[in-house]
């Protein structure tokens, strides 16, 4: 597609659950990042991956949060015992080089009950 | 950690040109200034970057001061679908660094 695609656009969970949000960056893109965005907060940077470099994961909360990238396509984000606080959307944005600009996808709403 | 300030909100009348501010006093040298906007229920949307030049694309101008430590976005002729959260944001161009949003101006566009 034409753009970063994010899946699903809406999640409603349990408490306790695990969830696994899905990303397809730009093709090409190497770069491609997690962002969590609280509602009326900033975005908070959550994980970084570029190429086969291993991930930066300065960002993630806790142990509970965990993302995968196959080789330059795809990447989930897993949030396993979901808690309230939980509850954002999370954002994805890839770039075809770290510093070029950043295109986002529409985001995955996460509400936690 | 935002090493950007910018007001929390501004007003502008449709048609108008929004003056949008951003003061970057700790901008290092190879530091450039970036530009994202996000409107309601989407994700951001690159706008302009620039390093000390005065930067225009189709979307925008930015103006940079002489020492780097303020800049302004500014939206020629602003329309109601330009209301959306302007974050300004300050990183090098180069290496793995993210982007660090802050809280942005949220912009109102009134008719």
């Amino acid at each position: 597609g034409a753009g970063v695609s994010q899946s699903p656009s809406n999640k409603v969970t349990e408490k306790g659950k695990d969830v696994e949000l899905r990303c397809d960056p730009i093709s090409g893109h190497t770069a491609l990042y997690w962002y969590r965005q609280r509602l009326g907060q900033g975005l908070e940077f959550l994980i970084y991956f570029q190429g086969n470099s291993a991930p930066d994961k300065s960002g993630l909360p806790s142990d509970r949060f965990s993302a995968e990238r196959t080789g330059e396509s795809v990447s989930t984000l897993t949030i396993q015992r979901t808690q309230q606080e939980d509850s954002a959307v999370y954002l994805c944005a890839s770039s075809p080089e770290p510093r070029l600009e950043r295109r986002f996808g529409a985001g995955t709403r996460l509400s936690v009950l | 950690d935002a090493k950007t300030t910018q007001p929390p909100s501004m007003d502008c009348a449709e048609g108008r040109a929004a003056n949008l501010p951003c003061n970057h006093s700790t901008i290092s040298g190879n530091e450039y200034v970036y530009w994202y906007r996000q409107i309601h229920s989407q994700g951001p949307q690159y706008i302009i970057h620039g390093l000390k030049n005065n930067e225009t694309n189709e979307m925008a101008s930015l103006i940079i001061t002489e020492d780097r430590k303020s800049s302004t976005l500014i939206l020629p002729h602003a329309t109601l679908r330009d209301t959306a959260v302007y974050y300004c944001i300050v990183r090098v161009a180069s290496g793995n660094t993210p982007l660090v949003f802050g809280k942005g101006t949220r912009l109102s566009v009134i008719a």
